[in-house]
C-alpha cells in the first residue's frame, strides 16, 4: 500500500531564511507526486507536482521540490521564506498506474515565517 | 471563474438526522472526490467518481453514501450521522488524465452533536 510520511507537524522559520518542508513516501512503481497548500479557512491549492523528467520541479508562489528516488522523498523548498507563506502543507501521491486518480496525502506540516 | 463549490459551508446537525452536503465543478471535469480532514490524519478519501453513474469506496467510506447523476454535481449523503462524522470535508475534481492535479472545494465543517 502506498503511503506518505510528513515527519514534522511544524516547521518554524524566519522571514528571508530558506525552508524546507519535508515528505517522503512509499508506492510500488513511479509514483507522481504532488504537494497542496490550505490557507486558513480554505480549501487545497495545488502547488507543484513530480511526473517524471527533471528532479526539481518549480511551482506557484517561488517553490520548488526536488524529487529523490534513491530517499524515495519530495522536499519542498523555497529560497526565501515569507510571512504570507505561512500555511498547512501537505504532501500526496498518487497511484501511477490503474483507473484510480486517488491521492494519499501526509499528515500536514504547519509552517509558520516569523517576521 | 473555474471552480469547486461546496454547500453549506458550515453545519450542524444531531445524531441520526439524515444531511447532504452539495458539490458542484464548472470545469467539465471527469473525475470528483470526497476527502475528510481530521488533525493529525491529513486527507482520507471516503469516496470517488470516475463519471457518471460510475462511483466507488475509498479508504474510509463507512456511514456515507454518493451519487453521481450528472457530470458536474457530486453530492455527499450521510443518512444517520454520528459524532465521529464531525469533520472538515471536501470535495475535488479533475481531468481524468493521469498525473493531473486536482481542485478542490473551499471545505464543509460538519459538527454531529
Amino acid at each position: 500500500a502506498q503511503s506518505v510520511a510528513q515527519p514534522e507537524d511544524q516547521v518554524n522559520v524566519a522571514e528571508g531564511n530558506p525552508l524546507t518542508v519535508k515528505c517522503t513516501y512509499s508506492v510500488s512503481g513511479n509514483p507522481y507526486l504532488f504537494w497542496y497548500v490550505q490557507y486558513p479557512n480554505r480549501g487545497l491549492q495545488f502547488l507543484l507536482k513530480y511526473i517524471t523528467g527533471d528532479n526539481l520541479v518549480k511551482g506557484s508562489y517561488g517553490f520548488e521540490a526536488e524529487f529523490n528516488k534513491s530517499q524515495t522523498s519530495f522536499h519542498l523548498k523555497k529560497p526565501s521564506a515569507l510571512v504570507s507563506d505561512s500555511a498547512l502543507y501537505f504532501c500526496a501521491v498518487m497511484f501511477p498506474s490503474g483507473s484510480a486518480r486517488q491521492l494519499t496525502f501526509g499528515s500536514g506540516t504547519q509552517l509558520t515565517v516569523l517576521p | 471563474e473555474a471552480q469547486v463549490t461546496q454547500n453549506p459551508r458550515y453545519l450542524i446537525t444531531v445524531t441520526g438526522k439524515k444531511l447532504t452536503v452539495t458539490c458542484s465543478q464548472n470545469m467539465n471535469h471527469e473525475y470528483m472526490s470526497w476527502y475528510r480532514q481530521d488533525p493529525g490524519l491529513g486527507l482520507r478519501q471516503i469516496y470517488y467518481s470516475m463519471n457518471v453513474e460510475v462511483t466507488d469506496k475509498g479508504d474510509v467510506p463507512e456511514g456515507y453514501k454518493v451519487s453521481r447523476k450528472e457530470k458536474r454535481n457530486f453530492p455527499l449523503i450521510l443518512e444517520s450521522p454520528s459524532p465521529n462524522q464531525t469533520s472538515l470535508y471536501f470535495c475535488a475534481s479533475s481531468s481524468p488524465l493521469r498525473g493531473t492535479e486536482q481542485f478542490f472545494g473551499p471545505g464543509t465543517r460538519l459538527t454531529v452533536l
